[in-house]
């Protein structure tokens, strides 16, 4: 089973500042990962596909980067809608598809 | 537009069971991979099960294997999650996903949950 670690855990940043989260996998996924957005009491969101794809619908300001086994998104300028958990998530080694524990974003 | 309205989930007993509905609109569930996604009260996505386009194709999590089952019924464009000898570590807001396509398990929509709760 792959396994994803996300750091930070939390992340503590003013709108408008530049966040940058993390995803490691246990072992390469080649660019087969994806990030989910999920705002509180909503279902998650898909933004970023195959490391680096913006889902449709997803602004600019999202993406992706990173290959094998580091992967990175960035929102460049947080709005006050980014403030929310980000979930990564593998789709190559699969079963089991696996999820990484997610990293919140918060409001510094 | 897809959409996804999953239903059935409620209060039941440890050792019981439960079925999950998700009416599908907007695709059929003949076109692309569907899956089950759970989230416990607080905690992170765990993945449940999978049945693909075609249903000759089904997984589940080692942690459900043998206790639940994934289905479809084509007719009413709808998936199922059969749940039994349910634990208090089930207690979950089931979700259910669509695939991008043919089992690429790219969740490409979700729907908004249905919350399972495993209590005494």
């Amino acid at each position: 089973e792959i396994v994803l670690t996300q750091f930070p855990a939390t992340l503590s940043l003013s709108p408008g500042e530049r966040a940058t989260l993390s995803c490691r996998a246990s072992q390469s996924v080649s660019n087969y990962l994806a990030w989910y957005q999920q705002k509180p009491g909503q279902a998650p969101r898909l933004l970023i596909y195959d490391a680096s794809n913006r889902a449709t619908g997803i602004p600019a300001r999202f993406s992706g980067s990173g290959s094998g086994t580091d992967f990175t998104l960035t929102i460049s300028s947080l709005e006050p809608e980014d403030f929310a958990v980000y979930y990564c998530q593998q789709r190559v080694h699969w079963p089991p598809l696996t999820f990484g524990g997610g990293t919140k974003v918060e409001i510094k | 537009e897809v959409q996804l309205l999953e239903s059935g989930g409620t209060l039941v007993q440890p050792g019981g069971s439960l079925r999950l509905s998700c009416a599908a609109s907007g695709f059929t569930l003949t076109s692309d991979a569907m899956s089950w996604v759970r989230q416990a009260p607080g905690k992170g996505l765990e993945w449940v099960s999978t049945i693909s386009a075609t249903g000759t194709i089904i997984h589940y999590a080692d942690s459900v294997k043998g206790r639940f089952t994934i289905s479809r019924d084509t007719y009413k464009n709808t998936l199922y999650l059969q749940m039994n000898s349910l634990r208090s570590e089930d207690t979950a807001l089931y979700y259910c996903t669509k695939a991008r396509g043919e089992l690429d398990m790219i969740l490409e929509y979700w729907g908004q949950g249905t919350l399972a709760t495993v209590s005494s």
